[in-house]
C-alpha cells in the first residue's frame, strides 16, 4: 500500500513571495489533514478536510493560508504571502478511523 | 494553549532496560489517545492507541496506561532497543477531531 505522499521536499522563499504543496493520500482515506511544524514543537492540526469539505479549519491563519481538495482525493496548501515565522515543516496526513499516516513533508524556509 | 504536554523534552535509556515516555492533558472531552514515533526527515509514524473506555492497551514490546483521572497517560517500552532511538510524539483528540500533539520526547537507547 502506498503512503501518504507531498511534494516538493523542501522549499526556500523569500518573504512576501507565495508557495504552494501537494498533498496525495492513502487510497481510500477520505480524511485528510495538514499539520504545520515549527522546530522543537508538536504538529499542529491547521485544516482538516472529510472528503472535500472542511471539518475544521479553526488555526488555519486565513489571511494568507488556504487549501483545498476539489475532488475528494489530493490537497493543496497555499501561503501567499510568507512571513518568517511561516518557517517550518508542513506534514499532511490521511486516515480511515482514528490513527492518521503521515507523508514525509515539506520543509518550507523563508528568508 | 497546550492541551498536551509532554514535559520531558528528553530521555536516555540503556539497552534492554524499560523506557516510560509520559504525557499530560487537559480537555476532558478527549476520548482518544494515540503515540507517534519520529526519525529525521520522516513524518510521524502510528505507534499505538487507547479509547478513553480502557486503562491500558499493549502490542509487541508497548504498552499504553491511561489515568484519566489524572488526565495522564504512558507509553512504556520494554526491552528498549537502539532502533527505538526517535522523538515520540503523544496526540489526544475528541470525537476524531482536532488531534492535538504534545511537543515530543526525544529517546535515545544506548547501547
Amino acid at each position: 500500500e502506498a503512503g501518504v505522499a507531498q511534494s516538493p521536499r523542501y522549499k526556500i522563499i523569500e518573504k512576501r513571495q507565495s508557495v504552494a504543496f501537494w498533498c496525495n493520500p492513502i487510497s481510500g482515506h477520505a480524511t485528510l489533514y495538514w499539520y504545520q511544524q515549527i522546530l522543537g514543537q508538536g504538529p499542529k492540526l491547521l485544516i482538516q478536510f472529510q472528503n472535500n469539505g472542511v471539518v475544521d479549519d479553526s488555526q488555519l491563519p486565513k489571511d494568507r493560508f488556504s487549501a483545498e481538495r476539489l475532488k475528494g482525493v489530493d490537497s493543496t496548501l497555499k501561503i501567499q504571502p510568507a512571513k518568517l515565522e511561516d518557517s517550518a515543516v508542513y506534514l499532511c496526513a490521511s486516515s480511515l478511523v482514528y490513527e492518521q499516516y503521515f507523508g514525509p513533508g515539506t520543509r518550507l524556509t523563508v528568508t | 494553549d497546550q492541551q498536551v504536554k509532554q514535559n520531558s523534552p528528553s530521555l536516555s535509556v540503556q539497552e534492554g532496560r524499560i523506557s516510560i515516555l509520559n504525557c499530560d492533558y487537559t480537555n476532558s472531552m478527549f476520548d482518544y489517545f494515540l503515540w507517534y514515533k519520529k526519525y529525521p526527515a520522516e513524518g510521524p509514524t502510528f505507534l499505538i492507541s487507547i479509547s478513553s473506555i480502557k486503562d491500558k492497551n499493549e502490542d509487541g514490546r508497548f504498552t499504553v496506561f491511561l489515568n484519566k483521572s489524572a488526565k495522564h497517560l504512558s507509553l512504556h517500552i520494554v526491552p528498549s532497543q537502539p532502533g527505538d532511538s526517535a522523538v515520540y510524539f503523544c496526540a489526544a483528540s475528541a470525537n476524531n477531531n482536532d488531534m492535538r500533539f504534545g511537543a515530543g520526547t526525544r529517546l535515545t537507547v544506548k547501547p
